[in-house]
């Protein structure tokens, strides 16, 4: 497995909330990313990091910020909590040569009431 | 239009079936093609990893990818219940670094 951890790994919060997810790699992989699942959308990319303190908006970033002081830390942040920020998040990490692909975490289940 | 088109099922097959998986994408800049499997409520984990047209076998499980129809598929012999999971095609071209962009994933059942 790759050493990926997640935190916390389910929380409820209430609208208007700001929460932080943590993401915490062993493996010094130079790419970090913030992936959000949901149904009939699959897996999206919200914001990637490409080195500590570099990082750059996915797709779907509105409402999202991200951080990396650490090769080993990225943290995402949802400001001000919205119920459609409910979903599940994963974090995914991989390398910098060429062809390497990317490997998740087991996920942070986030709900907003 | 989503780049990358996969029927998200559900399907459900007897054990011992071959199983047929399927994504079409519509960017022809897509030149590395990969197959996730995700067990509920776990994160995607690497399947099949591969960066050319043909096939690539490991195992019960072969991926395929024809670049001129923008198609690529992924074949399950012989499939157990363990194989029950949803399995998510994923792609990406050689000038967007390690960003992935993901089929929505298929719901596979296998039934004993």
């Amino acid at each position: 497995d790759a050493g990926i951890t997640q935190s916390p790994r389910h929380k409820v919060t209430e609208t208007g909330t700001p929460v932080t997810l943590r993401c915490h790699q062993t493996e010094n992989h130079r790419y970090m990313y913030w992936y959000r699942q949901d149904p009939g959308h699959g897996l999206r990319l919200i914001h990637y990091s490409y080195g500590v303190k570099d990082t750059d908006k996915g797709e779907v970033s509105d409402g999202y910020s991200v951080s990396r002081s650490k090769t080993e830390d990225f943290l995402l942040t949802l400001e001000s909590a919205t119920s459609s920020q409910t979903s599940v998040y994963f974090c995914a990490i991989s390398g910098s040569q060429v062809g390497n692909t990317i490997y998740f975490g087991e996920g942070s289940w986030l709900t907003v009431v | 239009q989503k780049e990358v088109e996969q029927d998200p099922g559900p399907l459900s097959v007897p054990e011992g079936a071959i199983v047929s998986l399927n994504c079409t994408y519509s960017n022809s800049a897509f030149q590395y093609f990969m197959w996730y499997r995700q067990y509920s409520r776990k994160g995607p984990e690497l399947l099949m990893y591969t960066y050319s047209s043909g096939n690539k076998e490991d195992g019960r499980f072969t991926a395929q990818v024809d670049k001129s129809s923008k198609y690529i598929s992924l074949f399950i012999r012989d499939s157990q219940p363990s194989d029950s999971a949803t399995y998510l095609c994923a792609m990406r071209a050689a000038t967007s670094g390690s960003r992935l962009t993901f089929g929505e994933g298929t719901q596979l059942t296998v039934n004993p």
